[in-house]
């Protein structure tokens, strides 16, 4: 079965410096990985995606997460913190394989990330 | 940029009513689904909708629960009768693919307070 862990429940910064949220996740096929956020009273927003294609994948606002196999890990990070990018972040997995009928998305926990100015 | 929509944005009602929480996907989009959250925990699946019915349902998604798309726009979740426990934030979802990369486009939650 699919499941995703994020390591941290918070997570907090100063603006400028680098962020780190950590995902690791267990899936049965190739996986499909995702990083939602949301921020307070709003939607989820899609950040980036892995479909098996590039390990590096580069999303909006300057995020980025790389799909480490051998880790079983999909951290995303970012090099210098916004005041806006405080918000929750969660790291999702489909419940079916890359390339496989349309699967349904398996959350994790969500990182709280606060932002210091 | 097309967006999902849902309404409304926060919902109180009294234990053993029935509630309706509407969605309005993207418009060319094919898969439609319901997850909730409720307070502290996870965003969790509650059933996913394609070609005017159900395709899969969570353990989650009981008698008490049904899906409608009563016309091109719409999608629905009822709640025939609520109890303290469904008290969560509802998200509707859509995508358009068949095979493909599997994002969702969520929309900005409804708020379910049963009393």
């Amino acid at each position: 079965a699919q499941s995703v862990t994020q390591l941290d429940s918070h997570v907090s910064v100063s603006e400028g410096t680098p962020v780190l949220l950590r995902c690791n996740y267990s899936s049965s096929y190739s996986p499909s990985l995702f990083w939602y956020v949301q921020h307070p009273n709003k939607g989820l927003q899609l950040l980036l995606k892995y479909t098996s294609a590039a390990t590096l994948v580069k999303g909006i606002n300057g995020f980025e997460a790389e799909f480490k196999k051998s880790e079983t890990s999909f951290h995303l990070t970012k090099p210098s913190a916004h005041m806006s990018d405080a918000a929750e972040y969660f790291c999702v997995v489909s419940d079916r394989g890359y390339g496989g009928s349309q699967g349904n998305l398996i959350f994790g926990k969500g990182t709280k990330l606060s932002v210091k100015p | 940029e097309p967006e999902v929509t849902q309404t409304p944005s926060h919902q109180v009602t009294q234990m053993g009513q029935e509630v309706i929480l509407r969605c309005v996907p993207i418009s060319n989009h094919l898969y439609f689904y319901w997850y909730r959250q409720i307070l502290g925990q996870k965003v969790e699946f509650l059933v996913s909708f394609y070609n005017n019915e159900i395709s899969e349902k969570s353990e989650i998604f009981d008698d008490q629960f049904s899906v409608e798309r009563p016309d091109g726009s719409n999608f629905t979740l009822k709640i025939r009768s609520t109890k303290l426990e469904d008290s969560a934030m509802y998200f509707c979802a859509s995508t358009g693919e068949a095979v493909g990369s599997y994002e969702q486009y969520f929309g900005p939650g409804t708020r379910l307070t049963v009393t």
